[in-house]
């Protein structure tokens, strides 16, 4: 079974302060990882991929890889009300070319 | 920027009505997506399709088909629509090939089976 986790949350940080969102997924294998914003009633929005250990930042987003461990965070910096949002880690699995979705976590942002 | 059109935000439909779903991508993605999304249940996989006239199941394909008759379309059709497909409908494009740049999603369709 292929399995990707998230704490549903909420993840509650006042704002100006560091959030930092984690998922793990089940197969050392996989390659691929990614994570979406997705705002209330609104579709999907690719914010980050990553595909090899280690750290890569754009802005105040930073995804973070962990293959030994299998993990994959997203630190948000500087963290907006307007960064108030569920997000979702997905991760391609080396048996196909498909994303696996973890359920999503909501972070919320207090003014 | 790839752009993933679906054709209604909101729908209402009767129950028992065979109901289309339109999904059109512009950037000569190979691959596309049906997904129902649901509180608690996340996005779940019902059909997709890596050429045209291809289509595969997804996770739970029961109670939908699927048409792709061209590259930039693929419908996702209701045969007949039921309250408990009442659902927020999600599709999905990407490329092909051996790297996967992730998924594009379409704004969505609410659906309301009454």
């Amino acid at each position: 079974q292929k399995e990707v986790e998230q704490n549903s949350g909420p993840l509650s940080v006042p704002e100006g302060a560091i959030a930092s969102l984690n998922c793990t997924y089940s197969d050392r294998g996989s390659q691929s990882f990614f994570w979406y914003r997705q705002y209330s009633g609104k579709s999907p929005e690719l914010i980050m991929s990553i595909y090899s250990n280690g750290d890569k930042e754009d802005g105040r987003f930073t995804a973070q890889l962990n293959k030994a461990s299998q993990y994959v965070s997203l630190l948000i910096r500087d963290s907006q009300p307007s960064d108030s949002a569920t997000y979702l880690c997905a991760v391609i699995y080396p048996a196909g070319n498909m994303l696996t979705f973890g359920g999503g976590t909501r972070l919320m942002v207090k003014p | 920027d790839v752009k993933v059109t679906q054709s209604s935000r909101y729908l209402v439909k009767r129950t028992g009505e065979k109901v289309f779903l339109e999904c059109v991508q512009d950037m000569d993605h190979e691959n596309m997506f049906w997904y129902r999304q649901d509180p608690g249940l996340g996005l779940r996989l019902i059909y997709f399709s890596y050429d045209v006239k291809m289509k595969e199941k997804g996770d739970i394909p029961e109670g939908y088909s699927v048409s792709r008759e061209k590259k930039e379309r693929f419908s996702l059709i209701l045969e007949s629509a039921s309250t408990n497909q009442t659902s927020m409908y999600l599709c999905a494009s990407s490329l092909g090939g051996q790297i996967n740049y992730g998924y594009t999603f379409g704004s969505g369709t609410r659906l309301t089976v009454v």
